[in-house]
């Protein structure tokens, strides 16, 4: 596609609930990477894969968060019973290279947590 | 680490005003630097990027440059319009990774 695609776009969940969040990057991007965005605040780096291959889940903040990209295209992220402090915005990109390549970002998916 | 400060907003402007938001950062090695900006209800956009010392970037009318010996790269525009409302955000890469700032809400009233 012509962006990068995150859906849904919202989602509300209860507490203890287990949620997945998908990533559609643009055609052609080997690179791919997971942002949190807390209220009021910047993104933070999650996990980030190139292809297929998962090199960097520093910044996941906790066992309950997982990510992947089976196929180097369409990514998922999930994260098992959901906290109230796992409400935020999370920000997909894709990119062709790293950072100096200049990321693309997805319009993000808003997880409240009730 | 490496990280980023910038100016806390928010920031309110009046149309043709000159903008100035500051961002200074701490990196080990030699960083890429850039501006995005996050237009409501949209995603975040590469607004400018300078990749080594005294390199300037610009987009839209925005410039910014960087300056490696006060470890800055602030985002300036000579005469800001009401479709330059956003939430601005400054951010480093030395590697793969983005490192950004808290961001800062920009609000240009007619």
């Amino acid at each position: 596609g012509a962006g990068v695609s995150q859906s849904p776009r919202y989602k509300v969940a209860k507490r203890g609930q287990d949620v997945a969040l998908r990533c559609d990057p643009i055609s052609g991007h080997v690179s791919l990477f997971w942002y949190q965005q807390a209220l009021g605040q910047g993104p933070e780096f999650l996990t980030y894969f190139q292809n297929e291959a998962q090199l960097d889940k520093s910044g996941l903040p906790s066992d309950r968060f997982f990510a992947e990209r089976p196929e180097g295209s369409v990514s998922t992220l999930k994260i098992q019973r959901t906290q109230q402090e796992d409400s935020a915005v999370y920000l997909c990109a894709s990119s062709l290279g790293g950072a100096s390549y200049g990321y693309t970002f997805g319009s993000g998916t808003r997880l409240t947590v009730v | 680490g490496d990280s980023v400060t910038q100016m806390e907003g928010p920031v309110t402007l009046s149309e043709e005003a000159f903008l100035t938001i500051n961002c200074t950062y701490t990196a080990t090695g030699y960083p890429s630097l850039f501006w995005y900006v996050q237009y409501p209800g949209e995603g975040l956009q590469l607004l400018l990027k300078a990749t080594k010392a005294d390199d300037k970037g610009s987009n839209k009318g925005f410039e910014a440059t960087y300056r490696k010996e006060t470890t800055s790269f602030h985002l300036e525009k000579g005469s800001v319009q009401v479709s330059d409302s956003a939430v601005y955000f400054c951010a480093l890469s030395d590697g793969p990774l983005l490192t950004f700032g808290t961001g800062t809400r920009l609000t240009i009233i007619p």
